[in-house]
């Protein structure tokens, strides 16, 4: 079946250890996105591609960068993780045209 | 900015109710809404896609509706179950792809 997948599910770190999460697709879809999401607050996007072009969202952190290498693939690196970055991080898709997201089953991070 | 709201923020009915999750949004120039489905820790499962150009859509116990120039659109779920407890967020895409959330609804079906 066609589908996004996150890896890993679950991610543990230490503080100011950098981490990458990674996100591949089967859909082949132009647009990937990452989303942050906290407990009980609905998700919050980081950034997204159409193709290789990168849209950074004004308020991201600059601790949080993306690479794109292919259609396929998508990492979101945290430079230095802080205990305010524990979240969920929920990757998407999305053809052009309609913009209806698909979404993986997320990554929960967790910093020590 | 696009500000996107969903009332109640958590909602419990007995198993069988009809029930009604609302959702409003500020600006009118959406290309489309959707509502998710998310269980505890789990990512975003699309339960239906309402087209700006669209009144309603409708999947199996699911109806949702699309009133854009009043900024609203409501999730009709028939004939509860528990297996539908969850939260449902609803999210709208602008202009430049811009995705707004709302903050969910947290539904519990009560056996």
């Amino acid at each position: 079946d066609a589908m996004v997948i996150q890896n890993p599910r679950y991610q543990v770190t230490q503080f100011g250890k950098p981490v990458t999460l990674s996100c591949s697709q089967t859909l082949n879809h132009n647009v990937m996105y990452w989303y942050q999401q906290k407990s009980s607050q609905a998700p919050k996007l980081l950034f997204h591609y159409y193709d290789k072009d990168f849209n950074n969202e004004a308020d991201t952190p600059d601790n949080f960068q993306s690479r794109r290498p292919n259609t396929s693939f998508c990492f979101l690196d945290i430079r230095s993780p802080g205990l305010g970055d524990a979240a969920m991080y929920l990757c998407a898709t999305s053809p052009p045209g309609n913009w209806v997201q698909f979404f993986g089953p997320g990554t929960r991070l967790t910093v020590l | 900015k696009q500000e996107v709201t969903q009332i109640p923020a958590a909602l419990s009915v007995p198993e069988g109710e009809n029930l009604v999750l609302n959702c409003s949004f500020t600006d009118s120039a959406i290309y489309n809404l959707q509502w998710f489905r998310q269980d505890p820790g789990k990512g975003l499962t699309s339960l239906l896609l309402i087209q700006s150009s669209q009144r309603e859509q409708t999947s199996g116990r699911l109806n949702a509706s699309l009133d854009k120039s009043s900024g609203r659109s409501t999730l009709y779920i028939a004939a509860s179950q528990p297996g539908d407890s969850a939260t449902y967020l609803c999210a709208v895409t602008g202009p430049g792809n811009q995705f707004y959330f709302g903050t969910g609804t947290s539904l519990t079906v009560i056996p």
